[in-house]
């Protein structure tokens, strides 16, 4: 069974960091492009990132480019996404999907309050 | 940026009943290697979103067949011939053409 699992949310204070974690089961993550989705509460869903299947290009959401990194480790068939410098806005639930979202993970909340 | 426009976005429909949820775009979505990457997504309350159908028209594994999708360039429209209870949540068309993605607001399928 394909299977993607996130982790590493939590409460983090404004200007904070976090680094999530997707760890993909069941499928070969170096042979896709991978992807970080946002959902607020109670709000629509938001491409945050992508990167491509050998890491060489990543492109992100204009709100998160030069705070957010998303990087891959294939060797261990996980994807990250390293948050640095936090704002509220930033509170959602962050999911990792396969390229244009062909699998989902459960997603992982991460809240910016102080 | 490709902004996607959706309608309606709350769509109150009588089990039985087709639903019809409409998604445009700001430029068009076909791309230089031939295909257009519009995709529909279903989220039901609680749960993950899932990718009901890939670039335009392509049902996935295990998607009913009373989800269809069609469209071109602009304009893109995702069909349910007949609602059924399991399809009340929230439905997405997302644009993978152009940098960076983007969503539609979302439509909210609910039973009258």
């Amino acid at each position: 069974e394909v299977q993607l699992v996130e982790s590493g949310g939590g409460l983090v204070q404004p200007g904070g960091s976090l680094r999530l974690s997707c760890a993909a089961s069941g499928l070969t993550l170096s042979t896709y492009w991978m992807t970080w989705v946002r959902q607020a509460p109670g709000k629509g869903l938001e491409w945050v990132a992508s990167i491509k299947e050998d890491g060489s290009a990543q492109y992100y959401v204009d709100s998160v480019t030069g705070r957010f990194t998303i990087s891959r480790d294939n060797a261990k068939n996980s994807l990250y996404l390293q948050m640095n410098s936090l704002r509220a806005e930033d509170t959602a639930v962050y999911y990792c999907a396969r390229g244009r979202g062909g699998v989902w993970g459960q997603g992982t909340t991460v809240t910016v309050s102080s | 940026d490709v902004v996607m426009t959706q309608s309606p976005l709350s769509l109150p429909v009588t089990l039985g009943q087709p639903a019809s949820i409409s998604c445009r775009s700001s430029q068009s979505l076909a791309h230089s290697d031939g295909n257009t990457y519009l995709h529909w997504f279903q989220q039901r309350p609680g749960q993950s979103p899932r990718r009901l159908i890939y670039r335009v028209s392509n049902r996935e594994s295990g998607v009913p067949d009373r989800f269809s999708g069609s469209g071109s360039g602009t304009d893109f429209t995702l069909k349910i011939s007949r609602v059924e209870a399991e399809d009340v949540g929230a439905y997405y068309c997302m644009q993978g053409t152009h940098w960076p993605w983007t969503f539609g607001q979302g439509t909210k399928v609910e039973i009258k």
